[in-house]
């Protein structure tokens, strides 16, 4: 499979640890984007990479947020002390650079459940 | 920043019906126009897009009306089918600046009744 491959798929866990999930972007993209979903909602941005740089952060995503992408490939996104609130599944997609397409591509998306 | 409203936000048609969901944007300066479908469970995948410099496009059964003046744009789908059940979600972006990233609308779960 040469889509966006995102790890795990499911994360359960509870108050106050952390969790760490993993992007594997299309390989020639150098484009990232991690956003988050809640039920009934559309996908909302939190943060954007081009290459290793990460160029935006929304407002959404607090200290407690961290993202990487340390080689300009996978990236991955960190959450400490977890809430309740931060259930969510979390969706990451990819892009190229250029003007050929604009499509970004999605991964499949880790759902994290906070108990 | 952007924001884009979408309606409706469910939508049940019979077989064979056509289907049309709006969205609105606020910002004058996005220019690309994607719609995603998510079936349950699985990722969001692009069905169509359209840039500002042009008001129409259309591929087989699914086609996407543009007004730049009134900040709209539109879904159509025409002989639905039971397939096209799914939550659709139009978004917003400019081709440039704003780091690429796209507005979402809340979504439409559309429900094709055989």
């Amino acid at each position: 499979d040469t889509g966006v491959s995102q790890n795990p798929r499911h994360k359960i866990t509870k108050r106050g640890q952390n969790v760490t999930f993993r992007c594997d972007p299309i390989s020639e993209h150098n484009r990232l984007y991690w956003y988050r979903q809640t039920l009934g909602q559309g996908p909302e941005f939190l943060t954007y990479f081009q290459n290793e740089a990460q160029l935006e952060k929304s407002r959404l995503l607090s200290d407690r947020f961290s993202a990487e992408r340390p080689k300009g490939s996978f990236s991955t996104l960190e959450i400490q002390r977890t809430e309740q609130g931060d259930s969510a599944m979390y969706l990451c997609a990819s892009s190229s650079t250029g003007d050929i397409s604009y499509e970004q591509y999605f991964g499949p998306g880790t759902r994290l459940t906070v108990t | 920043g952007e924001n884009v409203e979408q309606h409706p936000s469910t939508l049940s048609v019979q077989e064979g019906d056509s289907a049309v969901i709006k969205c609105t944007y606020s910002d004058s300066a996005s220019n690309y126009f994607p719609w995603y479908k998510q079936e349950l469970g699985k990722r969001p995948q692009l069905i169509i897009d359209i840039r500002s410099n042009v008001g129409e496009k259309k591929d087989q059964r699914i086609a996407v009306t543009l007004n730049k003046t009134a900040k709209h744009f539109s879904l159509h789908i025409t002989e639905t089918q039971p397939e096209d059940s799914a939550v659709y979600f139009c978004a917003a972006r400019r081709i440039r600046g704003s780091n690429y990233k796209l507005t979402f609308g809340k979504g439409t779960l559309l429900t094709v009744n055989p």
